[in-house]
């Protein structure tokens, strides 16, 4: 069965530093990936995706990330946090459903805390 | 509406209580999922809806908790006999078509802002 780690919690940044988040993923197939935001009471905005090709993704807000197989990681980086950033980042592992879909499988999430 | 709808936005149900939580997808959308999110934690899988058939349910933590669509928009999730260890965020998503039959991921998911179900 598919997994992520997330293996930090909390992460505390100063506005206008880089950020990189961690994101381990154990899957037995070709992986689609995902990182996902939420900001308090609200649902999970797409924040960007991997499924084939370049191993460097662009996605919204400035965030990028790379696909490691041999590390089996996909971390999300930003090179200047804004304070606007502070929320919560999820990374996501897609496994194939019946109907033609996936099903992402959530990390437990890291909560990024930005300071002024 | 421009996103996902959930209703309604808090529910505090007295354990052993029957809850019924829905969702509104964006129209249109074929593939519709819920997610439990305990608080501090990631969401869980429960269940999964390709228009109106459930293909996969196996998130599901007990025989407690149901979910259907009947006519391949609204869902409604429910769960008899309340626990408080149901106590979570209900998310509610949907995506246009499945993934994969496109071949190019660009059909992703939107979630709804959730249900926070509280079990006293």
């Amino acid at each position: 069965a598919q997994s992520v780690t997330q293996p930090d919690i909390h992460i505390t940044v100063s506005e206008g530093a880089s950020l990189e988040l961690r994101c381990n993923y154990s899957y037995g197939a070709t992986p689609y990936l995902f990182w996902y935001v939420q900001s308090p009471g609200q649902g999970l905005q797409l924040l960007l995706k991997y499924f084939s090709g370049d191993t460097l993704v662009q996605g919204i807000k400035g965030f990028e990330a790379e696909f490691k197989r041999s590390q089996s990681s996909f971390n999300l980086r930003k090179p200047s946090v804004h304070w606007s950033d502070a929320a919560e980042y999820f990374c996501a592992v897609g496994a194939r459903a019946s109907g033609g879909s996936y099903i992402p499988t959530f990390g437990r999430g890291t909560s990024l805390i930005v300071h002024p | 509406g421009a996103g996902v709808s959930q209703s309604p936005r808090y529910k505090v149900a007295k354990r052993g209580q029957d809850v019924a939580l829905r969702c509104d997808p964006i129209s249109g959308h074929v593939s519709l999922f819920w997610y439990q999110q305990a608080l501090g934690q990631g969401p869980e899988f429960l269940t999964y809806f390709q228009n109106e058939a459930q293909l996969d349910k196996s998130g599901l933590p007990s025989d407690r908790f149901f979910a259907e669509r009947p006519e391949g928009s609204v869902s409604t999730l429910k769960i008899q006999r309340t626990q408080q260890e149901d106590s979570a965020v209900y998310l509610c998503a949907s995506s246009l078509v499945p993934f994969l039959l496109l071949g190019t991921g660009n059909s992703p998911l939107h979630f709804g802002n959730g249900t926070r179900l509280t079990v006293t």
